[in-house]
């Protein structure tokens, strides 16, 4: 079967890191991305892995290890604006997304 | 990047009405555009897949004849709810694959349709 696991809430102070963990099972991996929602809007793009390693976009960064079924999201210098909810999404072997339930990070100062 | 837009944004409707939220790609063609349905504090749920010229694929579980898709050109997505009730209130959302990636690109949302049904 499918299935995709994340956080349901995290916690973090202005200026620190934080990292946030999604884990999935699926027999078809075409890629696995991670969205930023802030409440009341629309999801919006943050990264793409479908190969192993990290990316490195600014403050975010994205690793995946396939072997694992494991990605993180790590970001940097938080900002009060970064306070939103994060999905992590893969693609199966059909193309679908298949969404995690969102991680809501609650930034203080 | 590529722009997706939706309206309305809010819609407040009796119970019974029908609604429709239409979906237009602004500056690429869309072949395939996707229907999420979204209740507070869940994840997205695909609802549907909406092919330009063609029938709609639905999800398992999502009513075809509540939820009326029409895709009737390259730029425009509808999404109509008919005979609305409390519960098809929701945060509707349509997307589109970045143009030229396929069915992997980047995934560009529209703004979203908050519906609320009385």
């Amino acid at each position: 079967g499918q299935n995709i696991d994340q956080p349901t809430e995290m916690t973090a102070t202005e200026g620190a890191i934080v990292q946030i963990n999604c884990t999935y099972q699926t027999s078809g991996f075409n890629g696995l991305f991670w969205y930023q929602q802030h409440a009341g809007e629309a999801p919006t793009f943050l990264s793409y892995n479908v190969l192993d390693g990290l990316e490195e976009k600014g403050r975010f960064s994205s690793f995946l290890s396939r072997s694992k079924g494991y990605s993180y999201l790590l970001l940097k210098e938080l900002q009060m604006k970064d306070s939103a909810s994060y999905l992590c999404a893969f693609m199966d072997s059909n193309y679908q997304l298949i969404w995690g339930a969102g991680t809501k990070l609650i930034i203080k100062p | 990047g590529a722009v997706v837009s939706q309206h309305p944004s809010w819609v407040i409707c009796k119970s019974g009405t029908s609604v429709k939220i239409e979906c237009r790609s602004l500056d690429f063609q869309a072949t395939t555009m996707f229907w999420y349905r979204q209740f507070p504090k869940q994840s997205l749920m695909l609802m549907a897949t909406s092919n330009e010229g063609s029938k709609a694929t639905y999800e398992q579980g999502v009513e075809k004849d509540k939820f009326l898709i029409n895709h009737a050109s390259l730029t425009l997505s509808t999404l109509t709810v008919t005979s609305a009730h409390p519960e098809d209130s929701s945060f509707y959302i349509c997307s589109a694959h970045e143009p030229g990636t396929g069915d992997t690109g980047e995934l560009f949302f529209g703004e979203g349709s908050r519906l609320t049904v009385l």
